[in-house]
């Protein structure tokens, strides 16, 4: 699997956009970009997944740039409950080991009031 | 409500001993999934199962043990072997269709974060 690079930690104002990057510069044709997140002391949340179109769901967007090296999840109007790690998972969708997802260390995004 | 529940959420054994960890879902989803999570890192696959009767070993499947006998059901031995058990621990399913990018949409339970005194 494409091994992905994220910033250690990001801030936002509440209300804000936060715009969390992704770099994936070897990702392959057939993988695509799944983003998670988790709040302290919970279990991971998925929030969006996407191929090569931009992808929008009621959470969150997911901007990926036209060479695929890289993506952007967009958070419109972060919420101060928007506070967690949020991880960038590059993954294929089949083979043998379908589903066997491996989560780096992620970005801490803080919204603030 | 559908979804997957793990208990307890606190989990206290003497070193030495076995502990089975719970992890059941009613969303019937083919796949199932063990984690582990230390202090400020990220999950570690331990064990996933793909169908009924059948499991594979993750990245750090020593010391751990796994069955899965039911659809809904996984539950995860953490064996005396283990060298450091204290973590938290998380249990996930997903959508059992091969080949399809919806089978990578996780969804996890609550955790359970065991300490070995």
């Amino acid at each position: 699997d494409a091994k992905t690079t994220q910033p250690t930690s990001m801030d936002c104002a509440e209300g804000r956009a936060a715009n969390l990057p992704c770099n994936h510069s070897t990702i392959s044709g057939n993988e695509y970009v799944y983003w998670y997140r988790q709040i302290h002391s919970q279990g991971p949340q998925y929030i969006i997944h996407g191929l090569k179109n931009n992808e929008t769901n009621e959470m969150a967007s997911l901007i990926i740039t036209e060479d695929r090296k890289s993506s952007t999840l967009i958070l419109p109007h972060a919420t101060l409950r928007d506070t967690a790690v949020y991880y960038c998972i590059v993954r294929n969708a089949g083979g043998t080991s379908y589903g066997k997802l491996t989560f780096g260390q992620g970005t801490i995004l803080t919204v603030h009031p | 409500d559908g979804g997957i529940t793990q208990s307890p959420k606190y989990l206290f054994r003497k070193e030495g001993q076995n502990v089975t960890l719970s992890c059941e879902q009613n969303l019937n989803h083919d796949a199932m999934y063990w984690y582990r999570q230390d202090p400020g890192q990220g999950l570690r696959l331990i064990y996933y199962s793909q169908i009924v009767n059948d499991f594979q070993k993750g990245d750090i499947a020593e010391g751990y043990s796994v069955s899965r006998e039911k659809k809904e059901s996984f539950p995860l031995t953490v064996t005396s072997a283990q060298k450091n058990p204290t973590a938290f621990y998380l249990c996930a399913s997903s959508p059992g269709t091969s080949g399809r990018s919806s089978y990578n949409e996780q969804f996890f339970g609550p955790g359970t974060r065991l300490t070995v005194l």
